[in-house]
């Protein structure tokens, strides 16, 4: 099983739906979440972090359950330029770093 | 600032031959990594540090060497190419005081085919 698993997609949504982003984690000793964005052939960046309180950037809205070991994010009113792979990524433990994402799901936004 | 700068960007390797990825950051950044992504499977780390002169293996190491003699640069050596070493190869750094909270910032990647 792997540690950070992910929608397999691809998910294909008209432009202005709202799209789900489900993820999940095995290792509890996991200490910071995120979900980065990458663009066909490009380097992974930033979209957000998340935390258990949930947090909200424009469209975007991510969302943490330390119990269920569960991470999402939703979209709302899609946009042309929302297409590309979500990553989502935990990092584990303290001191040192282990980052494991996932494989990523691949978003197309159609108009 | 240039962020993070990987070198080359393209790469065939004949089987059996060595060669370096060069990774260097102007950020000041303690932590940087390697990770390669294959097709299907996310991003792996390779191998990481904490500092000059501290390096760790992370969780697919066997055929890659590396070592980090300054802060700026975290070079990655495949010590004899197999075409299992086929794959896009991404190095990041990031702040690390504190914790593991910080963005990684990624460089535009190395694409390398092994033939």
């Amino acid at each position: 099983r792997k540690e950070v698993e992910q929608d397999p997609g691809p998910f294909n949504v008209p432009e202005g739906a709202t799209v789900a982003f489900n993820c999940t984690y095995s290792n509890s000793a996991s200490q910071s979440f995120f979900w980065y964005r990458q663009d066909c052939r490009k380097e992974p960046k930033l979209l957000m972090s998340v935390y258990s309180s949930g947090n909200e950037d424009g469209r975007f809205t991510a969302q943490l359950n330390r119990a269920s070991q569960y991470i999402s994010l939703l979209i709302r009113d899609s946009k042309l330029s929302d297409s590309a792979t979500y990553l989502c990524v935990v990092n584990v433990g303290t001191g040192g770093f282990k980052t494991i994402f996932g494989a990523g799901t691949r978003l197309f936004v159609k108009a | 600032n240039a962020g993070v700068t990987q070198t080359p960007k393209f790469q065939v390797l004949k089987t059996g031959q060595s060669m370096t990825l060069q990774c260097a950051q102007d950020m000041n950044h303690e932590y940087m990594s390697w990770y390669r992504q294959d097709p299907g499977m996310g991003l792996r780390l390779i191998h990481y540090s904490v500092g000059a002169g501290i390096t760790d293996q992370g969780e697919v190491p066997n055929g890659y060497n590396v070592s980090r003699s300054t802060t700026e640069d975290f070079p990655l050596r495949l010590l004899s190419a197999a075409p299992s070493q086929t794959s896009v190869y991404f190095c990041a750094s990031s702040r690390m005081e504190g914790g593991g909270d910080y963005e990684q910032y990624f460089g535009p990647g190395t694409r390398l085919t092994v033939t």
